[in-house]
C-alpha cells in the first residue's frame, strides 16, 4: 500500500516552455501532497505544500508564478513548470501524506528528471 | 527552525561490516522521526520510523533508537550487503504550528559497500 506515482520519468523541454509533471496517489486518498526539487548530490529541498482544493503554501524563494501546483483532487496534484529555463533542470519528487498514517510518514514518487535545452 | 546534522559521507565499507550513520536534530515539540533510502535514480523509500521517545524502529536489519534526552536517532546495521549501497536521509516530521508535517531533510549519507 501507499503507493505514489510520478509521470513523466523524465522529460526534455526546450527554453520557453511549459512542462506538467502528475503526482498520484494510487491506493490512498492524499490529504497533503508535497514538491521537492533535488539536485545532484544534494539534499532535498521542499518547495510547495499542497492540500485538496486550496492554493499550494509556497517555501520562501520559491516563485509561485513559475512553479504552479495545483491539487484539485485527493489523489492527483501537478507542477507546472512555467518558461522553463536551464537552470530549472533538476530533479523534481512528489510525496504525499495521508490522515491514516498520523505518525506522518511521506510516501514518495521516483521522481520526474527534468532537462531544459 | 528545525534542523537536522547527519555524519558526513561519504562512507564506504566492506560487505558485513557494521554500519552507523549519526543523526542529530534540533525539533519543536516532539516530531516522529523517520529514515529514508534514496537508490540511484529513484525517489525516497521509507526505511523505518519512531514516533516516540525510546521507540526503536527496524526494518531489512536496519535500526534506529528515538533518543529524546540526545536529540538523536543513528541508524544501526549490524552487516551491511552490497544492496545497501545508497543514500540515506534522516528527517524529523515537524511536530506543529503551521509546519506540521513537513519533513526536514538532514544532508544525506552516501553509502557504498564494497564485495
Amino acid at each position: 500500500g501507499a503507493v505514489v506515482s510520478q509521470h513523466p520519468s523524465w522529460v526534455i523541454c526546450k527554453s520557453g516552455t511549459s512542462v506538467k509533471i502528475e503526482c498520484r496517489s494510487l491506493d490512498f486518498q492524499a490529504t497533503t501532497m508535497f514538491w521537492y526539487r533535488q539536485f545532484p548530490k544534494q539534499s532535498l529541498m521542499l518547495m510547495a505544500t499542497s492540500n485538496e482544493g486550496s492554493k499550494a503554501t509556497y517555501e520562501q524563494g520559491v516563485e509561485k508564478d513559475k512553479f504552479l501546483i495545483n491539487h484539485a483532487s485527493l489523489t492527483l496534484s501537478t507542477l507546472t513548470v512555467t518558461s522553463a529555463h536551464p537552470e530549472d533542470s533538476s530533479f523534481y519528487i512528489c510525496s504525499a501524506t495521508s490522515q491514516d498514517h498520523p505518525s506522518g510518514e511521506q510516501y514518495f514518487g521516483p521522481g520526474t528528471r527534468l532537462t531544459v535545452t | 527552525g528545525d534542523s537536522v546534522t547527519q555524519m558526513e559521507g561519504p562512507v564506504t565499507l566492506s560487505e558485513e561490516a557494521f554500519l552507523t550513520i549519526n543523526c542529530t536534530y534540533t525539533a519543536t515539540g516532539y516530531p516522529s522521526l523517520f529514515w529514508y533510502v534514496q537508490y540511484p535514480g529513484e525517489g525516497l523509500q521509507l526505511l523505518l520510523k519512531a514516533t516516540k521517545a525510546d521507540d526503536k524502529g527496524s526494518n531489512k536489519g536496519f535500526e534506529a533508537t528515538y533518543r529524546k534526552e540526545t536529540t538523536s536517532f543513528h541508524l544501526e546495521k549490524g552487516s551491511v550487503q552490497v544492496s545497501d549501497s545508497a543514500v540515506y536521509f534522516c528527517a524529523p516530521s515537524n511536530a506543529g504550528g503551521t509546519s506540521y508535517g513537513k519533513l526536514t531533510f538532514g544532508q544525506g549519507t552516501i553509502l557504498t559497500v564494497h564485495p
